[in-house]
């Protein structure tokens, strides 16, 4: 079994509805968690960062986080056609361990 | 945000030559810097911790002797794909260790589009 489990999709929505990303891990001891975005033939861009469980939102971006269940999920409202990429689910133990990544979904936003 | 950099952004070389490829953090200092692999359409795989003035830290399965990693001060580090093969044709990937930040946030380069012929 993976650490971190992310569905690879791909994703296609239309432009607007709201999308949600999630991932399943199975190692209790993670405690910081991210997702990142990763354009084609580009290095991942970090877009969101939580520490432990709760909510964090920035702009059309909400992060969720909840332990107990083990998942995660992220939330883009107004989707639109510039968020389509890939998006990487990343968690790590403390702050200095190394970051264990899912294996990314692919989400296109249809004009 | 913070900005790491890489150089080539691609590159394409002949099988059995050596490619050298550098990452810089560009206004941070980063002591720990990270070398990732990826193939297409999969994630990202962690290959080696590189760390200022000491040896760098591999991953289980990597060779050593052949991702050649050197982190000669705190804004470069370097990564030498020695008797390059085809199978090592992939997109390499660094990231740098903003440890000055509150959140200890790694920041990512641009990648590097390596095609061994």
């Amino acid at each position: 079994q993976k650490e971190v489990e992310q569905d690879p999709g791909p994703l296609s929505v239309p432009e607007g509805a709201i999308v949600s990303l999630n991932c399943t891990y199975s190692n209790s001891a993670f405690q910081y968690f991210m997702w990142y975005r990763q354009y084609s033939r580009k290095g991942p861009e970090l877009l969101m960062y939580t520490y432990s469980s709760g909510n964090k939102e920035d702009g059309r971006f909400t992060a969720q986080v909840d332990k107990s269940s083990k998942y995660i999920s992220l939330f883009i409202r107004d989707s639109q056609p510039s968020d389509s990429a890939t998006y990487l689910c990343a968690m790590r133990y403390s702050s200095a361990s190394k970051i264990i990544f899912g294996s990314g979904t692919r989400l296109s936003i249809r004009p | 945000g913070a900005v790491v950099s890489q150089h080539p952004s691609w590159v394409i070389c002949k099988s059995g030559t050596s490619v050298k490829i550098e990452c810089r953090s560009l206004d941070f200092q980063a002591t720990t810097m990270f070398w990732y692999r990826q193939f297409p359409k999969q994630s990202l795989m962690l290959m080696a911790t590189s760390n200022e003035g000491s040896k760098a830290t591999y991953e289980q399965g990597v060779e050593k002797d052949k991702f050649l990693i050197n982190h000669a001060s705190l804004t470069l580090s370097t990564l030498t794909v020695t008797s390059a093969h085809p199978e090592d044709s992939s997109f390499y990937i660094c990231s740098a260790r903003d440890s000055g930040s509150a959140t200890d946030t790694q920041y990512f380069g641009p990648g590097t589009r390596l095609t061994v012929l």
